[in-house]
C-alpha cells in the first residue's frame, strides 16, 4: 500500500502476556519511529530507527519493551509481561529521514491489557 | 525533560474566527518543525512545516509563524471551520544528536463551534 500499514488494529490481551505490534512503513523510508498515546494524553516518543545506525531506545518505558526492523523496512515492537498501563494506541511513523522531512503516520493499533 | 510544549490544552474557536495554536521548544538545536492534526481513532496526518530559515510559511487557510528567538511557533487557521475540530500536535526536528528525532508536544484540542 501507499501508506504506513499496522497491524493488529485492536488488541486486546491479559496481564501478563507478551505481545508483537507490526509495522509496515512506506516503501523506501529510511526513518521508522515508534510512538504511543495513553488516554487523554501526547504522543509518547518510544523508539527511533534510522538507517544502519543504532537505534534510539531512550523513549522505551522499560526493559518489557523491545522493537526491531529487520532489512531496513518492517518494524515489530514487542511487549513482554503486559501490564494495565501499557493500554494505549501505538502508533508507527516513517519518513525518507533526511533533513526538511515529514513523517507519515500509520492507523495505529489499540491495545487493551485487561 | 519536556522539550517541545504546547501549554493550551484546549481551546474553543467560534467558526469563521481565527484559531492560533502555540507551541514552545527549548532545544536550540531544532531546525524543522511541524504541525499534525489528529481525529480521534486516526494517525496523526501532517499539515504544514516550517525550516528555522524562515519565519513565515502559508498554505491556504493555514499560516505557521516561527520567532526563533523566543522559541516559539505559532499555527494560524482562518477562517476556522467546523472541519478543524481535532487535537493539533506541534513537533520539532534538528540535524544531529538529541534533536535529529521528531519530538511532539502534548497536543492541543481545537474545538471549532457553529
Amino acid at each position: 500500500g501507499a501508506g504506513v500499514s499496522q497491524s493488529p488494529s485492536n488488541k486486546v490481551t491479559e496481564k501478563g502476556k507478551d505481545v508483537e505490534l507490526r509495522c509496515d512503513p512506506i516503501s523506501g523510508h529510511t526513518a521508522l519511529y515508534w510512538y504511543r498515546q495513553s488516554l487523554g494524553q501526547g504522543l509518547e516518543f518510544l523508539i527511533y530507527f534510522q538507517g544502519n545506525s543504532a537505534p534510539d531506545k531512550s523513549g522505551l518505558p522499560s526493559d518489557r519493551f523491545s522493537a526491531e526492523r529487520t532489512g531496513g523496512s518492517v518494524s515489530t515492537l514487542t511487549i513482554q509481561r503486559t501490564q494495565q498501563e501499557d493500554s494505549a494506541v501505538y502508533l508507527c511513523a516513517s519518513s525518507f529521514g533526511g533533513l526538511n522531512t515529514e513523517a507519515f503516520f500509520g492507523q495505529g493499533t489499540r491495545l487493551t491489557v485487561v | 525533560d519536556q522539550q517541545v510544549k504546547q501549554n493550551s490544552p484546549s481551546l474553543s474557536v467560534q467558526e469563521g474566527r481565527i484559531s492560533i495554536l502555540n507551541c514552545d521548544y527549548t532545544n536550540s538545536m531544532f531546525d524543522y518543525f511541524l504541525w499534525y492534526k489528529k481525529y480521534p481513532a486516526e494517525g496523526p496526518t501532517f499539515l504544514i512545516s516550517i525550516s528555522s530559515i524562515k519565519d513565515k510559511n502559508e498554505d491556504g487557510r493555514f499560516t505557521v509563524f516561527l520567532n526563533k528567538s523566543a522559541k516559539h511557533l505559532s499555527l494560524h487557521i482562518v477562517p476556522s471551520q467546523p472541519g478543524d475540530s481535532a487535537v493539533y500536535f506541534c513537533a520539532a526536528s534538528g540535524r544531529a544528536g538529541t534533536a535529529s528525532k521528531l519530538t511532539f508536544g502534548t497536543g492541543t484540542r481545537l474545538q471549532v463551534t457553529l
